[in-house]
């Protein structure tokens, strides 16, 4: 049982450059979500998924895409980099969206020049 | 007003003390979630609470439902428990949850 297992954990990209963070999870979790954290302004949710097919913003979803065509994998794109995108990254899950603990990746460490 | 605030921001205490990290909130919830991190690491769940009072080891998470308030207690504090402490909110009938800003712990040998 991995858990939630992110990848990368450092990547630096250049302004305009695209990617993809991915998020796996092997606990049959209903939920996932991605969040960007900033020194002073905590965890704020970009995207978040409560199951294969659903997916719906959050607080702060622009520049950023997702997809979610199996329950296992949640992936996050960056469509267009740019220096504020710079933050680090982490993707979370849970058995369901009311009461279910939480599960954290390891996060990513995101650079954009 | 966030809707969820944490206090203190940062505490600085020796290693034996007994600490209090509180969380007030401003909206009806589902569950409250007390959340560790680690200088540079990833985030562990350490405590989801909807009513009442949870012990592990420990540390301690307690819920007033009436008040909109939880804490957070250390007993014994250790320097490895040094780390930022967050409280996180879901409320009813939403699918997001709400964090609070963090209280980053220190505790000196």
């Amino acid at each position: 049982n991995a858990g939630v297992t992110q990848t990368p954990k450092f990547q630096v990209l250049k302004t305009g450059q695209s990617m993809t963070l991915q998020c796996a999870q092997d606990m049959n979790h209903e939920y996932m979500s991605w969040y960007r954290q900033d020194p002073g302004m905590g965890l704020r949710l970009i995207h978040y998924s409560v199951g294969a097919g659903i997916t719906d913003q959050g607080e702060v979803p622009n520049g950023y895409n997702v997809s979610r065509s199996t329950t296992e994998d949640f992936p996050l794109r960056l469509l267009s980099a740019a220096p504020s995108q710079t933050s680090v990254y982490f993707c979370a899950s849970s058995f369901d969206r009311a009461t279910g603990e939480l599960f954290f990746g390891e996060g990513s460490r995101l650079t954009v020049l | 007003k966030n809707e969820v605030e944490q206090s203190p921001q940062n505490l600085t205490a020796q290693e034996g003390e007994f600490i209090t990290i509180n969380c007030s909130y401003s909206v009806g919830i589902s569950a409250l979630h007390w959340l560790q991190q680690h200088p540079g690491g990833g985030i562990v769940s350490l405590f989801m609470l909807s009513s009442g009072k949870k012990k592990h080891g420990r540390l301690i998470a307690t819920i007033n439902i009436q008040e909109k308030h939880s804490s957070l207690h250390i007993t014994a504090s250790h320097p490895r428990d040094s780390a930022v402490y967050i409280c996180a909110v879901r409320s009813r009938g939403a699918q997001k949850l709400v964090f609070g800003q963090g209280t980053r712990l220190t505790i000196n040998p």
